[in-house]
């Protein structure tokens, strides 16, 4: 692995059903984030974790969940999928440092139905 | 929290002329702003960021100014090229939020051949 990966790449699921979006980094960065992307409203910021252990909410937390049991990994999490939760999901990861600069993954295309 | 406004929402220029786009945030102890490049499809990418102990950094035909008094912050590209097109995201950093960022709706630039 070279970066930030996401899985799967696209997916079409029912409403009601439980999804687990994949996001690995091998750059040994302490925080991470999931983004939405939708048309005209930019990147909003779900979830976020500074460091393996801890995770905090961000702007539209809602229905989502994640974890942080390790470093590398921070899967993001819904429970009970709903139409309204059809997106496009970025990971993101950075350094604890004073870069601040942010790594994307490519990207999740959910479709909710 | 921080709220950052970013316009125009689209900006169409000619080949070879300036485009410039601007962003304003709420929370004046933000102290990091980056810029990031989206090109269709594909993932948001770090293009230039200036923090708040500096007025204007560039790096080669791109620019980024920052006025904390008045809280804002622009894009500036030079000689514009069709390989510029994209949408283009400001963003600020969350002080109160470790290594949060918040992002601006983003700018959809065309650069007409």
């Amino acid at each position: 692995i070279a970066g930030i990966t996401q899985a799967p790449t696209s997916q079409i699921l029912a409403a009601g059903r439980r999804m687990t979006l994949r996001c690995t980094q091998d750059m040994r960065h302490n925080a991470m984030y999931w983004y939405r992307q939708d048309l005209g409203l930019g990147l909003r910021l779900i979830h976020y974790s500074n460091t393996a252990g801890t995770t905090g909410k961000g702007e539209v937390p809602d229905g989502y969940s994640v974890s942080r049991a390790n470093t590398d990994d921070f899967p993001l999490t819904l429970a009970s999928a709903v139409p309204s939760q059809t997106s496009v999901y970025f990971c993101a990861s950075s350094d604890s440092g004073q870069g601040g600069e942010q790594f994307f993954g490519p990207g999740t295309r959910l479709t909710v139905l | 929290g921080e709220n950052v406004e970013q316009h125009p929402s689209t900006l169409s220029v000619q080949e070879g002329d300036s485009a410039v786009i601007k962003c304003t945030y709420s929370d004046s102890a933000s102290n990091y702003f980056p810029w990031y490049k989206q090109e269709l499809g594909k993932r948001p990418q770090l293009i230039i960021d200036i923090r708040s102990n500096v007025g204007e950094k560039k790096d080669q035909r791109i620019a980024v100014t920052l006025n904390k008094t008045a809280k804002h912050f622009s894009l500036h590209i030079t000689e514009t090229q069709p390989e510029d097109s994209a949408v283009y995201f400001c963003a600020a950093r969350f002080s109160g939020g470790y290594q949060k960022v918040t992002f601006g709706t983003g700018t959809k630039l065309q650069v007409i051949p």
